[in-house]
């Protein structure tokens, strides 16, 4: 069954370092996103990737965060400075298509990476 | 006005009982609602969902009930097992297309099936 992979599945960085989260989308799969859930809390959205480039963004989602494509099967997160508050697990997600109008919406996670600021 | 609401946090229940977790939203917009099962160490995976069209989905032993005057949908696990041990969130999403398929969570319920 195609799936969602992320990479790393867990990094240590120290404050102030700049931090790439990895994702691979299900290939057929044209909307992208990110969500994070801090330890215990809930799962909070970040940004939607379509057609090579943003579509919302939360509030969370701020000048330190960036997403980009580089070529025709990542997806990644960067963190440029990150914070202490920015340790949680960070989830990539793909959907075929548009979840309130069309059956294909339905978003598929991955397993996460789990980011540590220490 | 974004936000969805879940309840219990927290759930104990014998196998074979039902659990129920409630979830209540404000923002009218909302078109679809979706349930999502975690298991420890996983990504949330999609268990099943709704759109405000029908008051009930049903699959398998999971049912969803919509209320749409009063803003609350909740599901149901029949015949608990231990294997459905997990944390659910409720989510919606919605409104025009331009809002990039944002799924909005509740707070999660972590559920624990007893044998």
């Amino acid at each position: 069954e195609p799936e969602v992979t992320q990479t790393p599945s867990h990094q240590v960085t120290q404050m102030g370092q700049e931090v790439i989260l990895r994702c691979v989308p299900i290939s057929n799969h044209l909307y992208f996103y990110w969500y994070r859930q801090i330890l215990g809390q809930k799962v909070e959205f970040l940004v939607s990737f379509y057609n090579n480039e943003i579509s919302e963004k939360s509030e969370i989602f701020d000048d330190q965060f960036s997403v980009e494509r580089p070529d025709g099967s990542n997806f990644t997160l960067k963190i440029r400075s990150t914070k202490l508050e920015d340790s949680a697990m960070y989830f990539c997600a793909s959907s075929e298509g548009f979840g309130s109008v069309a059956n294909t919406g339905e978003l598929f996670f991955g397993e996460g990476s789990r980011l540590t600021v220490l | 006005q974004q936000q969805v609401k879940q309840s219990p946090q927290s759930l104990i229940v014998q196998k074979g009982g039902i659990s129920i977790i409630n979830c209540a939203y404000e923002n009218t917009a909302f078109d679809y609602f979706p349930w999502y099962q975690q298991f420890p160490g996983k990504g949330p995976a999609l268990l099943i969902a709704i759109r405000p069209d029908v008051s009930e989905k049903k699959e398998g032993r999971f049912t969803i009930s919509f209320n749409k005057s009063a803003k609350q949908f909740s599901l149901h696990i029949m015949d608990s097992q231990p294997g459905d041990s997990a944390t659910y969130f409720c989510a919606a999403n919605g409104g025009a297309e331009a809002a990039g398929n944002k799924l909005t969570f509740g707070g999660g319920t972590r559920v624990l099936v007893k044998p």
